[in-house]
């Protein structure tokens, strides 16, 4: 079974869509997170939920809206998608502040 | 949360003990050393943790200095699936739970 899933895996699509990536965790934990790691290979957080409450959101444009729906899902939803936004964007949980399980990621390409 | 350096690329041959160095000269006293992997094109790996003992588990030990300005990583018997980029990350315990990643050392192991 997998720990942190993410769908989809690979994206293309053209600028100005709108598309949405979604993470469901088995693990039971109650802090979910969003990473962006871009082409450079720096890995910043951009969000994070804990118990379905935000309680991280870093200096990340207005576009991207992440949802939690329950405690196991953490959509990320990304409004009129720029070539800028071309990146793998990592899924994880984590049990509080303890070592963190990441998903396989999802390549976003926009061309 | 305080900074890391690491150094940028290391090699090691295939079961040799690899040794990575990290220095975290700023730390702070309730702030936790916590090491990651990045196997390419996967998911950041969580490996070990430590505050100011040293901490061993089923992947590596960790050792960190009795001022608690640098730790060292130990992979005591390096394989050839070790090769990826390793994160030093230096976090307070019990605060909002994000990674901050730095540029991480590549370790190559060699046949």
């Amino acid at each position: 079974d997998t720990a942190v899933s993410q769908t989809p895996k690979y994206l293309v699509t053209q600028m100005g869509n709108d598309k949405s990536i979604k993470c469901e965790q088995n693990l039971g934990h109650d802090t979910m997170y969003w990473y962006k790691q871009d082409s450079k290979k720096f890995l910043k957080i951009m969000f994070s939920y804990n118990n379905k409450e935000l309680i991280i959101n870093e200096t990340v444009p207005n576009r991207f809206s992440p949802k939690s729906p329950d405690k196991a899902h953490l959509n990320l939803h990304i409004n009129s998608l720029e070539l800028g936004d071309s990146a793998v964007y990592f899924c994880a949980s984590s049990s509080g502040p303890y070592e963190a399980f990441f998903g396989q990621g999802t390549r976003l390409t926009v061309v | 949360d305080a900074k890391t350096t690491q150094p940028t690329s290391m090699d090691c041959a295939e079961g040799r003990a690899a040794n990575l160095p990290c220095n975290h000269s700023t730390i702070s006293g309730n702030e936790y050393v916590y090491w990651y992997r990045q196997i390419h094109s996967q998911g950041p790996q969580y490996i070990i943790h430590g505050l100011k003992n040293n901490e061993t588990n089923e992947m590596a030990s960790l050792i960190i200095t009795e001022d608690r300005k640098s730790s060292t990583l130990i992979l005591p018997h390096a394989t050839l699936r070790d090769t990826a980029v390793y994160y030093c990350i230096v976090r307070v315990g019990g605060s909002n739970y994000k990674l901050t990643f730095g540029k991480g050392t590549l370790l190559t192991v060699n046949p």
